[in-house]
Formats: C-alpha cells, sequence, structure tokens
C-alpha cells in the first residue's frame, strides 16, 4: 500500500533561519503531490502542488519544493521563516487512477522562534 | 465562492450512540472525501464520493459509512460510537477536472465520552 513518510515530527528554528521539510512516499507510478499546511485553529489550507512538468515548484508565502523522482520525494523549502510560519505541515499524494484519495504524511510541527 | 462547509463543528457524543456529520462542497464540486485526524495516527482517508457514488475507501471498520446526495453535499455516519473514535473530522471537495487538489474545510471535532 502507498505510504507517504515525513521525517521530521518537530521542528523549532528562529525566524530568518531556512527551513527544509523531507517527505518520501512508496508509490512506483504516477503521482501528484502536495504539501498542506494547518496553522493553530485553521484548516488545512494548499501551500504548492505538483502534476507534471518544472520538478521545481513555488507555492504560497514563499515556499517551494523539489520533486525527485528517483528517490521518491518532494521536500519543502523556504530560505528565511517568520513566526507566523508556524504550524503543522503535510505532505500529501495522490496516485493516479485512485480518484481524489489522499495519502498524508505524519506531519511536522515547526515552531518559529520571533 | 464559499468555501467547504462542515455542520456541526463540535459534537460531544456518549459511547454506543451513532452520529452523523454534515459537509457542504463548494458550489460546482463533485467529488467529496471524508478523512479522521487524530494525534497517533495522523490524517487518515475514509472514503470519497463522486457523483453520489463511493468511488474509494479507506480502512475503517463498517460502522463508519457515508452517502452523497444529487447537490453534492455529503453526510458520514458512524454507529456504535466508540472512545477511539474521537477525532477531528474533515472533509475535502474536489472539482470535477483532473489534475485539482483538494479543499478542505474547518472540520467537526467528536468527542466520544
Amino acid at each position: 500500500a502507498q505510504s507517504v513518510s515525513q521525517h521530521n515530527h518537530h521542528v523549532i528554528l528562529s525566524e530568518a533561519a531556512s527551513l527544509e521539510l523531507g517527505c518520501n512516499y512508496s508509490y512506483g507510478g504516477t503521482v501528484n503531490l502536495f504539501w498542506y499546511v494547518q496553522y493553530p485553529g485553521q484548516h488545512l489550507q494548499l501551500l504548492l502542488k505538483y502534476f507534471s512538468g518544472d520538478p521545481l515548484v513555488k507555492g504560497i508565502k514563499g515556499f517551494e519544493a523539489e520533486f525527485i523522482k528517483s528517490k521518491f520525494s518532494f521536500n519543502l523549502r523556504k530560505p528565511s521563516v517568520q513566526w507566523s510560519d508556524t504550524a503543522e505541515y503535510f505532505c500529501a499524494v495522490k496516485e493516479e487512477a485512485a480518484g481524489n484519495k489522499l495519502t498524508f504524511g505524519g506531519g511536522t510541527r515547526v515552531l518559529v522562534k520571533p | 465562492k464559499a468555501g467547504v462547509t462542515q455542520t456541526p463543528r463540535y459534537l460531544i457524543k456518549t459511547r454506543g450512540q451513532q452520529v452523523t456529520l454534515s459537509c457542504s462542497p463548494i458550489s460546482g464540486h463533485r467529488s467529496v472525501s471524508w478523512y479522521q485526524q487524530t494525534p497517533g495516527q495522523g490524517l487518515q482517508f475514509l472514503f470519497e464520493y463522486f457523483s453520489e457514488t463511493q468511488r474509494n475507501k479507506g480502512n475503517f471498520p463498517g460502522r463508519f459509512s457515508g452517502r452523497q446526495f444529487s447537490n453534492s453535499r455529503s453526510e458520514m455516519n458512524v454507529s456504535t460510537l466508540e472512545l477511539g473514535d474521537s477525532a477531528l473530522y474533515l472533509c475535502a471537495s474536489s472539482p470535477p477536472r483532473v489534475n485539482t487538489e483538494a479543499f478542505f474545510g474547518q472540520g467537526t471535532r467528536l468527542t466520544v465520552v
């Protein structure tokens, strides 16, 4: 069965530091890839998505992610974080021909200290 | 455009009871998926409905069921509630095209006592 793993459960960093969150998935076929963010008390929001084409995708709020097919990875990056980036981040994978079913990673809680 | 709306936002039920949660998708979206979010298991897929038909199902017991109406609104039902069913239940809707993302509602926080 498809699985998605996020390498870090908790990350603590200071404002202006760079952030990189790892995500690996197990499915060998065609996939759509997503990063969602859940701010405290808010609903899941899409940060960015990859369907095809350029493996480097840019999302909202200065986030970007790189799809490396050979490594089954889709890592999220932000060069300089702000206190407002404190949230939980989820990587999600949708398999081709699986409708809109998303398989999520376990999430990474990011705390940015002011 | 209104987002995905879930009702109620909070619910407290007693073990053994049943519960029905409701989800109104974004206008024009025909796919509705349900997820359970818990601290221990994270986000787990329950099922997806598309044009009133269940298209996908996750690994949950038969106590969890759902349906979708002709206006794309969806309900999920949990019968014979157990303490472990306490969770945030999220609904997501997607537009009827390929290569699209899911839009999530605020969720219903279910507490079973």
